[in-house]
């Protein structure tokens, strides 16, 4: 059974600051591992797909890696804005559709 | 684009009563998704639908938790009777087969239906 860690569980950095978000899981057999951002009261964004044939996807500020082997990956931001202030969760998919959640990353940029 | 639309937003019942919940997904979206978000946690899978058929509903309680994806569009949740741990949040979620095989797949989240049980 897949399981997700995210780690830490809340963050809180000063803007402008370069941050890496961890996330593991146990099961290395998976489809893809995607990145979602939650505001609060809100539903999921997706920010960030990785299939399992890749290592890393960029977008902007944002740069989400993958190591299958080791059941790691991390969300890096870059020169952190108060407005990327939400929470931070990932989920690990199998090819039948499973998606796992980890609990997910808390994080505060303060101006 | 219109995005997955779900309500009420929040739901406020004693234990013991029951609760519906509606989700319509985003247009020609086949597949839909109910997720369980619990304060603090991620959200847990509870069923998916393919079209109007059911492809995995492994942790739905189902001796309280219902779901129906009429005609293969909007869904319903019913929780009947609710328990003190039913309260979360209800994610629907849908996404094509099509944005799956291109791109690993593309979900696209309803901003959620809040439940508390007194």
């Amino acid at each position: 059974k897949q399981e997700v860690t995210q780690i830490p569980a809340a963050l809180s950095v000063p803007e402008g600051e370069n941050l890496v978000l961890n996330c593991s899981f146990t099961d290395s057999a998976i489809y893809n591992l995607q990145w979602f951002r939650q505001d609060p009261g809100k539903g999921l964004t997706s920010l960030l797909l990785i299939q399992s044939s890749q290592r890393e996807q960029t977008s902007g500020r944002l740069n989400a890696s993958l190591d299958k082997s080791s059941g790691r990956s991390t969300l890096y931001i870059a020169a952190s804005q108060p407005g990327d202030s939400a929470t931070y969760l990932c989920a690990a998919e199998h090819n039948n559709n499973d998606m796992r959640f980890g609990a997910g990353t808390r994080l505060t940029v303060k101006p | 684009e219109a995005g997955v639309a779900q309500s009420p937003r929040y739901k406020i019942i004693e234990k013991r009563q029951s609760v519906a919940f509606w989700c319509n997904p985003i247009s020609g979206h086949a597949t839909l998704y109910w997720y369980q978000q619990i304060l603090g946690q991620g959200p847990k899978l509870l069923i998916q639908f393919q079209n109007n058929g059911v492809v995995d509903d492994s942790q739905l309680p189902k001796d309280r938790f219902s779901a129906e994806r009429l005609k293969g569009v909007d869904s319903t949740l019913k929780i009947q009777p609710a328990k003190l741990e039913d309260s979360a949040v209800y994610l629907c979620a849908s996404s094509s087969i099509r944005d799956r095989v291109v791109a690993g797949n593309t979900i696209y989240f309803g901003e959620g239906s809040w439940l508390t049980v007194v």
